[in-house]
């Protein structure tokens, strides 16, 4: 069965630490893959999407994400955390053939000063 | 300008009513998507559509439909409003195909 799991609900971290928000996936073939984050009382923004070809693919608001096959995972990194960057994180996943997305649980995360 | 806009974003009713919510993209695309977020945070997808096609999520109830007076509109009715109803629902759209979504900010519905 096609799945995404994000196996953190609720990370903690420091202004100006590193971030590393978990993905991993379930799916027959390569899905197309994406992060959004969701602010409180807002829509979700897309962060940025993983096709194919080079595996680093970089975002918005300075996120990047690596694929890797072998590990089925998509992993959102950030190097240096913002206090506005506390928000709902949430993975997705588009199968083969499909066209609706398929989401993580979400991850939420807490900057502290 | 707004990409994807739902209104009303907070809907408050009474069980046994009958409401719809409204979405407009000026994006340009061809499918549009509706999708429900519950108390957990998780979303699932309701519909999709576009000029060609619904595909209705197996799981949704047939209190729901979705009602697209054109390529630009996408609205979702439903009837009966039951208490499990209550969610925050979201609009969405895409170009046809593997295409990223783009989202709307959502409808909270709270059924009294």
């Amino acid at each position: 069965a096609q799945s995404v799991t994000q196996p953190d609900i609720h990370i903690t971290v420091s202004e100006g630490a590193s971030l590393e928000l978990r993905c991993n996936y379930s799916y027959g073939a390569t899905p197309y893959l994406f992060w959004y984050v969701q602010s409180p009382g807002q829509g979700l923004q897309l962060l940025l999407k993983y096709f194919s070809g080079d595996t680093l693919v970089q975002g918005i608001k300075g996120f990047e994400a690596e694929f890797k096959r072998s590990q089925s995972s998509f992993n959102l990194r950030k190097p240096s955390v913002h206090w506005s960057d506390a928000a709902e994180y949430f993975c997705a996943a588009l199968g083969t053939g499909a066209n609706n997305l398929f989401f993580g649980t979400g991850t939420r995360l807490t900057v502290i000063p | 300008d707004t990409a994807v806009s739902q209104t009303p974003k907070y809907l408050v009713t009474q069980m046994g009513n009958d409401k719809s919510i409204k979405c407009e993209q000026n994006l340009g695309h061809d499918t549009m998507y509706w999708y429900k977020q519950d108390s957990k945070k998780f979303l699932k997808i309701m519909f999709s559509y576009n000029n060609k096609e619904l595909i209705i999520n197996e799981t949704v109830p047939n209190r729901f439909s979705p009602k697209s007076p054109d390529k630009a509109h996408l609205n979702l009715h439903i009837n009966s409003l039951e208490l499990g109803d209550s969610a925050v629902y979201f609009c969405a759209s895409s170009q046809e195909g593997r295409q990223p979504q783009h989202f709307g900010d959502g409808t909270r519905l709270s059924i009294l």
